[in-house]
């Protein structure tokens, strides 16, 4: 799986839109772009998927470069419950294949 | 979306004495399951896949003695820690897949072991 390169840490004022950015420069072309975020002792949360096309869902947006070298997980109106580590993953849609974790981004959601 | 759930949430133990966590999806079938473990300010790290009716496949590094899985059963799967140590303390969580649901990997809430 490719590996993929996110900040450490963002901070965002409540009701602003949240922009993680995530570089993925070595993805293959059967490799999907996934999100996932986990809020102090909780287990992971899924957000969302693309391969190419941007996606939206409830939760986030999430735009792919048109090379798919990076993306961007858009949280629209950010609230305080938002905090959490946000993952970037990037993994050939498998059945049997487990998700790589990297060190992710630590999101803080200010009042 | 699909639901995992992990049993206990937390658990506190003496050292030297064994620990079983459960993780059952309730609502679908699994037939893979995945185990992570996670310390303090640090990411996921796999451990193990859980195939129901065969043996687990560990990842290097983990002790297949000392983590015992079993994956009896389409929903569930059990991670048993044996003779647990104070350095086995740690965040444990499982995950499963659907496949009617096109790549997502669902996540239990986790069981945080605590070694005495």
């Amino acid at each position: 799986d490719a590996k993929t390169t996110q900040p450490p840490s963002m901070d965002c004022a409540e009701g602003r839109a949240a922009n993680l950015p995530c570089n993925h420069s070595t993805i293959s072309g059967n490799e999907y772009v996934y999100w996932y975020r986990q809020i102090h002792s909780q287990g992971p949360q899924y957000i969302i998927h693309g391969l190419k096309n941007n996606e939206t869902n409830e939760m986030a947006s999430l735009i792919i470069t048109e090379d798919r070298k990076s993306s961007t997980l858009i949280l629209p109106h950010a609230t305080l419950r938002d905090t959490a580590v946000y993952y970037c993953i990037v993994r050939v849609e498998s059945y049997g294949q487990n998700f790589v974790f990297g060190p992710g981004t630590r999101l803080s959601v200010l009042p | 979306g699909a639901v995992v759930s992990q049993h206990p949430s937390w658990v506190i133990c003496k050292s030297g004495t064994s620990v079983k966590i459960e993780c059952r999806s309730l609502d679908f079938q699994a037939t893979t399951m995945f185990w992570y473990r996670q310390f303090p300010k640090q990411s996921l790290m796999l451990m193990a896949t859980s195939n129901e009716g065969s043996k687990a496949t560990y990842e290097q590094g983990v002790e297949k003695d000392k983590f015992l899985i079993n994956h009896a059963s389409l929903t569930l799967s059990t991670l048993t820690v044996t003779s647990a140590h104070p350095e086995d303390s740690s965040f444990y969580i499982c995950s499963a897949r659907v496949e009617r649901y096109t790549g997502e990997l669902f996540f239990g809430e986790g069981s945080r072991l605590t070694v005495l």
